[in-house]
């Protein structure tokens, strides 16, 4: 198993750019979670689907940010305009499918995206 | 207020001593509890968990759970260098969202 895919794992980007975000979820799993982690506010949840069904996007700061889950092996976090408060390291995670009672309590991380913003 | 409280460290140890770590929370109805490692420029990765209140043990790791005091403990016997990371607590209710402390790195020299 090749775990929680990430791409890019470095973006680098001018203030104003769109920047999109892509992730490759554990095949079989049945969650997907977007996080942000900056050294002030920590790891935050942005948004989360089931079934590729957005159910939680109130992490998501602002209209800017935008993610899609297509199918069941793609996501993408988009944001446009881009600004320098943006930069964090951002985190896709999977978790749940018929793996037990904690199935849906354990999340797999990927490596993230390092996002700088100038 | 955040409603999970971690210490950010850093906590330095020699190798071999006990490292102790907890969080305190705010949201009595959290009733599962978490641990989560993350070596630097890495994803966290669950390293043990409980539900409600207890003791949990594996291998070297004790997680701890006091839902009275609202406080969760993660000890490490033995530590090794390998051990150095940060080390993440979370919690979560009934629902599905992880609500995490800030982490504490730590840093076992040999």
């Amino acid at each position: 198993d090749a775990g929680v895919i990430q791409s890019p794992r470095h973006e680098v980007t001018e203030m104003g750019q769109e920047v999109t975000l892509r992730c490759k979820p554990i095949s079989g799993h049945d969650y997907l979670f977007w996080y942000r982690q900056t050294m002030m506010r920590g790891l935050e949840l942005l948004i989360y689907f089931n079934n590729n069904v957005p159910i939680d996007d109130s992490g998501m700061p602002e209209d800017r940010f935008s993610a899609k889950m297509p199918n069941a092996s793609f996501s993408t976090l988009k944001i446009q305009p881009s600004e320098p408060r943006d930069s964090a390291v951002y985190f896709c995670a999977s978790g749940g499918g018929d793996r037990g009672r904690w199935s849906y309590n354990e999340q797999f991380f990927g490596p993230g995206t390092r996002l700088t913003v100038l | 207020q955040k409603e999970v409280e971690q210490d950010p460290g850093p906590l330095s140890v020699p190798e071999g001593a006990i490292v102790s770590l907890n969080c305190t929370y705010s949201n009595s109805a959290f009733q599962y509890f978490m641990w989560y490692r993350q070596y630097s420029r890495k994803g966290p990765e669950l390293l043990m968990y409980t539900y409600s209140s207890g003791n949990k043990e594996d291998g070297r790791f004790t997680a701890q759970v006091d839902k009275s005091s609202k406080y969760i403990s993660l000890f490490i016997r033995d530590s090794q260098p390998s051990d150095s990371a940060t080390y993440l607590c979370a919690m979560k209710a009934a629902g599905n969202k992880l609500t995490f402390g800030g982490g504490t790195r730590v840093l076992v020299k040999p």
